[in-house]
C-alpha cells in the first residue's frame, strides 16, 4: 500500500499568518493516464471530510482561494495563505492513483 | 444539491452482521465509482472498499476482504456493505463516499462492535 507521511502533525497558527502541510508518499502518484490524483481534505470538529484541492492542484468549489496546493511525484503540499478561525481542524493528504487509497495521518491546525 | 445519506448503522456484538445502506440524490450516481470509508474513534481515515459505477468491480482492503461486501442498486440510486464476522477493530464511523477521485461524502453512521 502507498504509504503517505504528512508533517507536521499539530500545526499551531496565528490567526491571518500562513500555514503549509507537507505530505510525502512511499511511491510516485502519477497514473497511467498521465494524472496525479493527490487530494487534500479538511475535516471540521464534529464534520465529515470535506474535499479542498484534487490532482495536487486544483481547488473545489466554493473552496476559498486562500488554499493552494502543489508538488509533483511524491512530496505535495497545502499552503493557506492567511488562516482564519474557520480554518480549524485536522487536513489529510490522499491519494487515489494506486488501491487501497490511502490518507495520511492528518495535521491537527489550531489557532495559537 | 448533491445528497448522501447514510443508515444502519448501531451496536452489534463481535461475530455479528450489519448492513449499511446509502441513498444518493442530486448527482447522477450510475455514473460515479462509489465507495465506504471509515473512521475509528479519535483516529484517522481508511478507505475499505470501492465499487465501479455497473457494479462489475469491487475492491477492498485487506482488513476487510472476505467478510464485507460492497454492492449497488442503480435504480434506487443506492450503496450497501454488508458487513460479516464484525470485530471490534470495525468499531467507526461509516461515511458513504464518491470514488476517490470525485468529492462527495455523506455525514456517517456509526457502527460499535462490542459485548
Amino acid at each position: 500500500d502507498v504509504v503517505m507521511t504528512q508533517s507536521p502533525l499539530s500545526l499551531p497558527v496565528s490567526l491571518g499568518q500562513p500555514a503549509s502541510i507537507s505530505c510525502r508518499c512511499s511511491q510516485s502518484l502519477v497514473d497511467s493516464d498521465g494524472n496525479t490524483y493527490l487530494n487534500w481534505f479538511q475535516q471540521r470538529p464534529g464534520q465529515s471530510p470535506r474535499r479542498l484541492i484534487y490532482k495536487v492542484s486544483n481547488r473545489d468549489s466554493g473552496v476559498p482561494d486562500r488554499f493552494s496546493g502543489s508538488g509533483a511525484g511524491t512530496d505535495f503540499t497545502l499552503e493557506i495563505s492567511r488562516v482564519e478561525a474557520e480554518d480549524v481542524g485536522v487536513y489529510y493528504c490522499m491519494q487515489a492513483t494506486h488501491w487501497p487509497h490511502t490518507f495520511g495521518q492528518g495535521t491537527k491546525l489550531e489557532i495559537k | 444539491e448533491v445528497q448522501l445519506v447514510e443508515s444502519g448503522g448501531g451496536l452489534v456484538q463481535p461475530g455479528g452482521s450489519l448492513r449499511l445502506s446509502c441513498a444518493a440524490s442530486g448527482f447522477t450516481f450510475s455514473s460515479y465509482w462509489m465507495s465506504w470509508v471509515r473512521q475509528g474513534p479519535g483516529k484517522g481515515l481508511e478507505w475499505v472498499a470501492i465499487i465501479k459505477p455497473d457494479g462489475s468491480e469491487k475492491y477492498y482492503v485487506d482488513s476487510v476482504k472476505g467478510r464485507f461486501t460492497i454492492s449497488r442498486d442503480n435504480a434506487k440510486n443506492s450503496l450497501y456493505v454488508q458487513m460479516n464476522s464484525l470485530r471490534a477493530e470495525d468499531t467507526a464511523m461509516y461515511y458513504c463516499a464518491t470514488g476517490g477521485r470525485d468529492p462527495y461524502w455523506g455525514q456517517g453512521t456509526l457502527v460499535t462492535v462490542s459485548s
